[in-house]
């Protein structure tokens, strides 16, 4: 089977630095994705690490370890519009396999 | 981007009546997509992968005469929830990939349903 673990809650204030981690557990790995899901609202891709390493794009990083099964997004500069649930993923058999989710507030 | 589009956004119906969900892709053909379910403060449970000309593939649990999928054409795919109970109340959300990168999912809005 497969699991991923991430917190289910961090709270951060505006212009901080934040890390969700997530550990996963999976028969068979090609990479992590990240999402992130506004309340009410349709979950968007943010990013994808196929390889080990950090993947940056703006405000938000992505980094992988395949040795260590973990991976993490950096919210750098933190907004309130940050302010959502981010979810770690994996592709598996065709399909996409999606952590419990990270509930980050961001207070002023 | 690509756009995913879902109709209705939300509904109420009566118990023992049936509701559709219509997930349309607007910008790209999906011979691929996935219907989700999810509950307030939980995760994205994957429900079915509906496949374009062929049966959908139910995940384990998932009662596949009551949630009927059709995926009639490259940019169509239905989920119809039968017969539908309160504890059927949820949140769908329908997604597909475009290029075959199932690590990157283009999802729709999300229907709101609520069965009195």
């Amino acid at each position: 089977g497969q699991s991923l673990e991430q917190p289910s809650e961090v709270t951060a204030v505006e212009g901080a630095i934040v890390q969700i981690n997530c550990t996963y557990q999976t028969s068979g790995f090609y990479g992590l994705s990240w999402y992130q899901q506004h309340d009410g609202g349709a979950p968007t891709f943010l990013s994808y690490n196929g390889l080990d390493g950090l993947e940056e794009t703006g405000r938000f990083s992505s980094f992988l370890s395949r040795s260590d099964s973990y991976g993490y997004l950096l919210l750098q500069e933190l907004q309130m519009k940050d302010s959502a649930s981010y979810f770690c993923a994996v592709p598996q058999g065709g399909k996409l396999i999606f952590g419990q989710g990270t509930e980050l507030s961001v207070k002023p | 981007g690509a756009v995913v589009s879902q109709h209705p956004s939300w509904v109420i119906c009566k118990s023992g009546t049936s509701v559709k969900i219509e997930c349309r892709s607007l910008d790209f053909q999906a011979t691929t997509m996935f219907w989700y379910r999810q509950f307030p403060k939980q995760s994205l449970m994957l429900m079915a992968t509906s496949n374009e000309g062929s049966k959908a593939t139910y995940e384990q649990g998932v009662e596949k005469d009551k949630f009927l999928i059709n995926h009639a054409s490259l940019t169509l795919s239905t989920l119809t929830v039968t017969s539908a109970h309160p504890e059927d109340s949820s949140f769908y959300i329908c997604s597909a990939n475009r290029q075959g990168g199932t690590y990157e999912q283009y999802f729709g809005p999300g229907t709101r349903l609520t069965v009195t």
